[in-house]
């Protein structure tokens, strides 16, 4: 079974308005953490977010913020007032401390901002 | 500080030529990790190293060895390059202590195997 899963291969989002990127993952590990990275055209992987699995409230940072529903098993990315430059490749990715804590990456999400 | 650095950035290999992927990461990490690529896909553990002096293989090691040369470094080789092997190769590090617990990648290595 996938552990993370990213059904939107695609998306267009409209400049300015909000983005919800969607991410199920599948653990029955209690102690986890669930990141979603950011993949420009040039390549590097930039971090953006984090969810630990015992964190009460959603995590935010800056424009993004992160929709944790433990019970359904989803950690989905919520980019507000898209601009150009959020044009790229987005990953959910989830590490479980009962595996060693590696990060497993799901098959990612391209996202284009239409001006 | 540079965070992690890879080399090469490109390379180009024949079948069966061999190559050593090398990484550095200067925030005193003890954890390092490779993942590869492929096109239109997401990113797949060859093999990681928890602290210095262990290495354990990822869900894709076939074809690949790896060496903790020191806490800093970490290298992949490829012993008899494959086109199968055509990807881009990253490294990361983390640091398992810290929280929340955060991977930092490498720019990546883009290998053509002819």
């Amino acid at each position: 079974a996938q552990k993370i899963t990213q059904t939107q291969p695609g998306m267009f989002v409209q400049e300015k308005e909000a983005v919800t990127l969607d991410c199920t993952y599948d653990t029955s590990d209690p102690s986890y953490g669930l990141f979603w990275y950011k993949q420009p055209s040039s390549g590097e992987m930039i971090f953006l977010i984090y969810q630990g699995s015992y964190d009460q409230q959603n995590a935010t940072e800056g424009r993004y913020s992160l929709n944790f529903q433990k019970a359904r098993k989803s950690a989905n990315l919520v980019i507000s007032a898209s601009q150009l430059g959020d044009s790229a490749m987005y990953f959910c990715a989830m590490r479980e401390r009962a595996a060693g804590n590696k990060l497993t990456f799901g098959g990612g999400t391209r996202v284009l901002v239409k001006p | 500080n540079a965070g992690v650095t890879q080399t090469p950035k490109f390379q180009v290999l024949k079948t069966g030529q061999s190559m050593t992927l090398q990484c550095a990461q200067d925030m005193n990490h003890n954890s390092m990790y490779w993942y590869r690529q492929d096109p239109g896909m997401g990113l797949r553990l060859i093999y990681y190293s928890a602290s210095e002096g262990t290495t354990d293989k990822g869900e894709v090691p076939n074809g690949y060895n790896v060496s903790r040369l020191n806490k800093r470094e970490f290298s992949l080789r490829l012993e008899s390059a494959a086109p199968s092997q055509t990807s881009v190769y990253f490294c990361a590090s983390s640091e398992p202590v810290t929280a929340p617990l955060i991977w930092f990648f490498g720019p990546g290595t883009r290998l053509t195997v002819l």
